[in-house]
């Protein structure tokens, strides 16, 4: 059974700090994505990353993917209140087009 | 482009009562996608659809769930008689076909948030 592992599993935290989210699994994934959901609404695509190593970033915020493309880590520089959500990711492999979701970091951020 | 809509927003029902929830995915994407979340966890994968076939719908507890998806389009998923463990908030999510580049976006649409009293 392949799982995604994510922590931590809450965070809270002052605005202006600076945090990072783990996302870890012992398979191998083809992407993994990240996914930010916001109270009542559902989770919102934030990045797809493919290739082992690949970094991107999205405004403050930054995302890695494992060399061996089995885990990865966001990293959210000078947090504000609007980054207030549950983090999800989520790593596809190539069969049946299905993702393999992490259970999700609880992220709140104080002003 | 529009998103993935659903309806209703909110239900609340008694247990052992019936309801039913729609969505209409993005257009022109042939993926479907059910799933239930409980309230601070991930989205659990209930049934998926390929066009108008189920590709795999192993968690669906079929004795009181059901989903159809005619014409390949707009979806239903039902559930009779509900239990007071199928509070949750129920999400649909379509995505393109054939997982180019093994990317398999997801997209979602807002949820209904079903209460069993």
């Amino acid at each position: 059974t392949q799982l995604l592992e994510q922590s931590p599993q809450f965070l809270s935290i002052q605005e202006g700090e600076n945090l990072t989210v783990y996302c870890n699994s012992s398979s191998v994934f083809s992407s993994l994505q990240w996914y930010r959901q916001e109270p009542g609404e559902g989770p919102v695509l934030l990045v797809t990353v493919v290739t082992g190593g690949e970094v991107k970033k999205l405004k403050r915020l930054t995302f890695q993917f494992g060399d061996a493309r089995k885990d990865s880590s966001l990293h959210i520089t000078a947090a504000q209140p609007g980054d207030t959500g549950l983090y999800l990711c989520a790593g596809a492999t190539d069969s049946n087009y299905q993702l393999i979701w992490g259970a999700g970091t609880k992220l709140i951020i104080k002003p | 482009e529009a998103g993935v809509a659903q309806s209703p927003r909110y239900k609340i029902i008694e247990k052992r009562q019936s309801v039913a929830f729609w969505c209409n995915p993005i257009s022109g994407h042939a993926t479907l996608y059910w799933y239930q979340q409980i309230l601070g966890q991930g989205p659990k994968l209930l049934i998926q659809f390929q066009n108008n076939g189920v590709v795999d719908d192993s968690q669906l507890p079929k004795d009181r769930f059901s989903a159809e998806r005619l014409k390949g389009v707009d979806s239903t998923l039902k559930i009779q008689p509900a239990k007071l463990e199928d509070s949750a908030v129920y999400l649909c999510a379509s995505s393109l076909t054939a997982g180019t580049s093994g990317r398999y976006e997801q997209y979602f649409g807002p949820g209904t948030r079903l209460t069993v009293t």
